[in-house]
């Protein structure tokens, strides 16, 4: 009964390199959601997603930061033309039905570090 | 400041003894969740209470939720060093989407 599963655990890319953050849900789940974690910091809300679907993508960046869960596979967070401020912990969440009160579940996260 | 501030930011205390750690958010919610996470690690799920509950119990740790005042608090008993790390109230604001506080880094001393 495996929990969140993401990866990489670890990304190191260049100043100007895309970055692919993958996470794999707890099985049965199908709302994922992605947050961000600076050093000595609280995560932050990023992006909500149900299968196929952006439902609240207010904490995300306007430029250069995608999402997408689709219908097969993993959801994606997507970071375009790295920046070093974009380093960070990501770290995936998901739950079966959020809207009954249901608890979340954290993967281990991906840590970027952008040089 | 945000919904869902913990305090103290960090407390320190000796093995055997108890920790008490609160959190204060500002809008209506259905639920407060609490969570631990290690160093390096992801964060682990410890306790949800909803908002018609006042108190949840799991092992050593005691959770109150008081609507009237909006705060909440984690009471750890006879704390442990394995317990080192920090712990955050992550609240929903009536809808999915649960926002988090800056933390309360708790340090166990052996």
């Amino acid at each position: 009964n495996a929990g969140v599963m993401q990866n990489p655990r670890h990304l190191v890319r260049r100043r100007g390199q895309e970055a692919r953050l993958r996470c794999s849900p707890m099985k049965g789940h199908s709302h994922v959601y992605w947050y961000r974690q600076l050093p000595e910091e609280g995560l932050k809300f990023m992006v909500y997603l149900q299968k196929e679907n952006i439902i609240d993508e207010s904490g995300m960046p306007k430029e250069r930061f995608s999402a997408e869960f689709p219908k097969e596979g993993p959801s994606i967070l997507r970071i375009q033309q790295v920046v070093r401020g974009d380093s960070a912990a990501y770290f995936c969440a998901s739950s079966w039905d959020p809207n009954s009160g249901n608890t979340i579940y954290f993967g281990e996260g991906s840590w970027l570090t952008v040089v | 400041s945000q919904q869902g501030e913990e305090d103290p930011q960090a407390l320190s205390i000796q093995e055997g003894e108890n920790a008490t750690m609160n959190c204060s958010y500002k809008t209506s919610i259905n639920n407060l969740q609490w969570y631990r996470q290690n160093s390096g690690r992801g964060l682990v799920h410890l306790i949800l209470i909803r908002s018609n509950e006042r108190e949840k119990h799991s092992g050593r740790l005691r959770v109150t939720l008081d609507t009237s005042k909006k705060s909440s608090s984690l009471l750890i008993t006879a704390s442990r060093a394995a317990d080192t790390a920090s712990y955050f109230c992550a609240t929903d604001l009536g809808t999915y989407k649960y926002i988090f506080g800056t933390g309360t880094r708790l340090k166990v001393l052996a």
